[in-house]
């Protein structure tokens, strides 16, 4: 139990579906992120949510929508996703500046077909 | 703007042999360094962290790092590597001090372990 959970742990959906992925964290973080990994390319930085407010958003297209209700939660919505999105999506939290560490979930496998 | 360079892309090490995997920072100030690893299919898992004081850096499964700030190096280390070691690792740098700020990663190396 690493303390933040992302479900599903899969996920293939098409190009017209809509989904969304979750990321709860039990650990009082305040601030948590998403970050994409794909294959053969370094982790990249997606959003950034820092009390519930978006503080960074890495150019990411509009297909990707984050949503964070609450400082526990973290929503990234998916619509009209194309092949190349397919990666690992991963969520992480962290207190503060991170001085307690950045503690990541085990991801969601997105394949978009 | 902070940035993480892993030079090695792909390490392969004898079963009991030493390891050091290396990592270079760019950041104008004092910044957080991390080795995070992650074996295939999981997520990250963080194996030390550097925020001040010593240099020297203890961390989980038997792994060290060194933070040399004339170097902007911050490399792992571990004495003697078991074939669980096998997997990706990733060096990362944020700012320090300043809330909500983004882990940075470098590409990572991956380990591989021989027997």
């Amino acid at each position: 139990e690493t303390g933040v959970t992302q479900t599903p742990r899969h996920l293939v959906m098409g190009m017209t579906n809509k989904k969304s992925l979750k990321c709860e964290q039990h650990l009082g973080h305040n601030a948590m992120y998403w970050y994409k990994q794909s294959a053969k390319k370094p982790l990249e930085l997606m959003f950034v949510y820092n009390f519930k407010e978006q503080t960074e958003n890495n150019s990411v297209p509009s297909r990707f929508s984050p949503e964070c209700p609450n400082s526990s939660h973290l929503f990234l919505h998916l619509h009209t996703l194309q092949p190349e999105d397919s990666a690992l999506y991963l969520c992480a939290s962290s207190q503060g500046a991170g001085s307690y560490g950045y503690t990541f979930g085990s991801g969601t496998r997105l394949t978009v077909v | 703007a902070q940035s993480v360079t892993q030079p090695d892309i792909h390490i392969t090490v004898s079963e009991g042999a030493s390891l050091e995997l290396r990592c270079n920072y760019s950041y104008g100030a004092t910044p957080y360094l991390f080795w995070y690893v992650q074996s295939p299919g999981q997520g990250l898992q963080l194996l030390l962290k550097y925020f001040s004081g010593d240099t020297l850096v203890q961390g989980i499964k038997g792994f060290e790092a060194e933070f040399k700030r004339s170097q902007s190096s911050f490399n792992l280390r571990k004495p003697s590597v078991h074939w669980s070691d096998a997997a990706e690792y990733f060096c990362a740098v944020a700012a320090a001090n300043q809330a909500g700020t983004a882990l940075i990663f470098g590409k990572g190396t991956t380990l591989s372990v021989s027997s």
